[in-house]
């Protein structure tokens, strides 16, 4: 157990709607990376959050939004679904947001899209 | 940008075989390195890294060579072992500034008693 949660475990929903995505850190992780792993694009970085700030983007689609909010805890928005969001979401934590540290990641959200 | 190529999969042996998967990478600058293992339906764990050239990385019974010359970081194991079967990722992040993870494609290795 890595100590990183995160909730749904499943979602399967229709093309166009919208979901969020729900992850809490380790204890006294200040940041938290999202990743997509599709089987087509392999796993891939999509934004970074420290201490409530975003702090670095990857190759996230302008359909989708995330926050961290103050008791650390983050969402990721993802809206106008398409059947090409259908993907693993993970969600990873490090104690600091600078510097080499070992990101611990979560069980993932296996999201659907029909 | 930066990258990593890992070898395709999947990798089939047998109980206690010798297991190398090749990583390769780009990237500006020096990066650290990283295998990662995801066992089914789990997240990814961190297996072992390496922070600069020549450096080796080792745990349960994995080892791998930070090797600049060659731009490259192998995985290894002596002796497999049947609960190894899994998907293996090489990655790297910038030494500097804030950390995100490139991950290679990940190969998966099944291992037979």
């Amino acid at each position: 157990d890595s100590g990183v949660t995160q909730t749904p475990k499943h979602l399967i929903t229709a093309t166009g709607q919208r979901v969020t995505l729900r992850c809490s850190p380790r204890s006294g992780d200040l940041s938290v990376y999202w990743y997509q792993q599709s089987l087509d694009q392999g796993l891939q970085f999509l934004i970074q959050y420290y201490n409530g700030e975003e702090r670095a983007k990857g190759n996230i689609l302008e359909r989708f939004s995330a926050q961290q909010f103050p008791d650390l805890h983050s969402e990721l928005n993802l809206s106008s679904l398409e059947l090409g969001d259908s993907a693993l979401y993970f969600c990873a934590s490090s104690a600091q947001g600078e510097g080499i540290y070992e990101q611990y990641f979560g069980p993932g959200t296996r999201l659907t899209v029909t | 940008g930066d990258s990593v190529t890992q070898m395709e999969g999947p990798v089939t042996l047998s109980e206690e075989a010798f297991l190398t998967i090749n990583c390769t990478y780009t990237a500006t600058g020096y990066p650290s390195l990283f295998w990662y293992v995801q066992y089914p339906g789990e997240g990814l764990q961190l297996l072992l890294k390496a922070t600069k050239a020549d450096d080796k990385g080792s745990n349960k019974g994995f080892e791998a060579t930070y090797r600049k010359e060659t731009t490259s970081f192998h995985l290894e194991k002596g002796s497999v072992q049947v609960s190894d079967s899994a998907v293996y990722f090489c990655a790297l992040s910038a030494n500097t500034g804030f950390q995100k993870l490139v991950f290679g494609t990940g190969t998966r290795l099944l291992v037979s008693p």
